[in-house]
């Protein structure tokens, strides 16, 4: 398995606070992807990352902003959560070494009561 | 914009069946295809991917898939299916033209009974 983790694993949290979910890659990849799962959604991608301090937005977006200060971190903000935004999150990596195959990481459940 | 069609949510098989789970693709460009697998509470595995040659791909654990460009099909089949193959299945696009993110179907669930 690729050299992802994702920091918390389980997270329940009131609305209207902030969270910040981490994703920590050790493989030294270029590019990182969150996304969010959600039954009959499939997986979405909420902001992507092309190198230290490039990131853009993806599909769903709104409501959660991203920053990488150094290339093995990658992480993800609600800034005032919703419960629209319980999912479960999964952080991605991919690399032109590996013909841009991306790689998951083990998720982080989320949940905004 | 670019989107993927799965066309069974949820699909039920006896074991040793064989399975074919449908993938279209909306973009008229050139692709990188993917097919990815999640088992019960684990995260996505890549089972299978199509960059160039070959149309007819073949991937872990018995699967392939077929990559069919007049009809932007990427079906994904096995000839025998096992209780462990219970799982979701994800198909997946994007362009080439560098690192683009991909572009997930929303997913088939896949029931193997005994």
């Amino acid at each position: 398995d690729a050299g992802i983790t994702q920091s918390p694993r389980h997270k329940v949290t009131e609305t209207g606070t902030p969270v910040t979910l981490r994703c920590h890659q050790t493989e030294n990849h270029r590019y990182m992807y969150w996304y969010r799962q959600d039954p009959g959604h499939g997986l979405r991608l909420i902001h992507y990352s092309y190198g230290v301090k490039d990131t853009d937005k993806g599909e769903v977006s709104d409501g959660y902003s991203v920053s990488r200060s150094k290339t093995e971190d990658f992480l993800l903000t609600l800034e005032s959560a919703t419960s629209s935004q319980t999912s479960v999150y999964f952080c991605a990596i991919s690399d032109s070494r590996g013909d841009y195959e991306q790689y998951f990481g083990p998720g982080t459940r989320l949940t905004v009561t | 914009a670019q989107s993927v069609s799965q066309h069974n949510h949820h699909v039920i098989l006896s074991e040793a069946a064989s399975l074919e789970l449908g993938c279209n693709y909306s973009y008229g460009g050139t692709v990188n295809l993917f097919w990815y697998v999640q088992y019960p509470g684990q995260h996505l595995q890549l089972l299978l991917k199509y960059f160039s040659g070959d149309p007819l791909v073949k991937g872990i654990k018995g699967f392939e898939a077929e990559f069919i460009k007049s009809k932007f099909s990427f079906n994904l089949r096995k000839p025998s299916v096992q209780w462990s193959d219970t799982a979701e299945y994800f198909c997946a696009v994007n362009r080439i033209s560098g690192n683009t993110p991909l572009v997930f179907g929303k997913g088939t669930r896949l029931s193997v009974i005994a």
